[in-house]
């Protein structure tokens, strides 16, 4: 069962922040965060692991409440670049072998 | 580096046919997987190759199959295309079969018609 991601969308003004929610009805071992824009390839964020560890090498944070089986990406003082779609794609064991199920997606726009 | 690369970029094919995608991971990487992405909704995952092995399915019909060469490079071929398998077909690579981050190509616009 694909994680539900909320809101559907959201535009924001050049520095502004936003909260990007991605929940699951099922326990996690992961969470993986995608920006996507039009026409391009998923573009990794974040990598979040269950106990905590957090791996990403852009200036956006994120979180994930085990208990919950839910994980927030944080868009903060946002930029025009963070447009795009963002998906979280969850895996349920550490074994699931890069199978990531992808949530519906966020729309993101950052008006000047 | 080279990211992953795939090819053709775009292509129209007619209902009945059949297609072969094609990926080159990341230099390095032993791991390829294909997703399925329609438009407006996320990837939708099909295969998962580890040192050319099957490694993961994912609930897609028979008509769908894929391999991994000695050089880590995939094909996914899908038979008696329909009009439903009109998508985006992205491959990714990653380092190792097990939460590793997992890195995109530009991916293949198939449209049948």
């Amino acid at each position: 069962q694909q994680p539900v991601q909320s809101p559907q969308a959201v535009i924001l003004r050049e520095g502004e922040d936003a909260v990007i929610n991605c929940s699951s009805s099922k326990a996690l071992y992961s969470v993986h965060w995608y920006r996507q824009k039009h026409g391009e390839a998923p573009v990794f964020l974040m990598i979040l692991l269950k106990g905590g560890e957090q791996k990403g090498h852009e200036k956006i944070s994120a979180s994930f409440n085990e208990k919950k089986q839910q994980s927030s990406l944080y868009l903060t003082a946002s930029q025009l670049s963070y447009s795009g779609t963002y998906f979280c794609g969850t895996e349920a064991t550490e074994a699931a072998g890069n199978k990531l199920t992808f949530g519906g997606g966020t729309r993101v726009l950052v008006k000047p | 580096d080279a990211g992953v690369t795939q090819s053709p970029t775009h292509l129209i094919k007619t209902r009945g046919q059949q297609v072969t995608l094609r990926c080159s991971p990341i230099s390095g990487h032993k791991s390829v997987s294909w997703y399925q992405q329609v438009l407006g909704q996320g990837p939708q995952f099909i295969f998962q190759y580890y040192e050319k092995e099957e490694r993961g399915r994912g609930n897609f019909p028979d008509r769908f199959s894929a391999r991994q060469f000695p050089n880590y490079s995939s094909e996914l071929n899908v038979n008696a295309l329909l009009l439903g398998d009109s998508a985006l077909y992205l491959c990714a690579s990653s380092s190792g079969p097990n939460i590793y981050t997992i890195y995109f190509g530009e991916g293949s616009w198939l449209t049948v018609v």
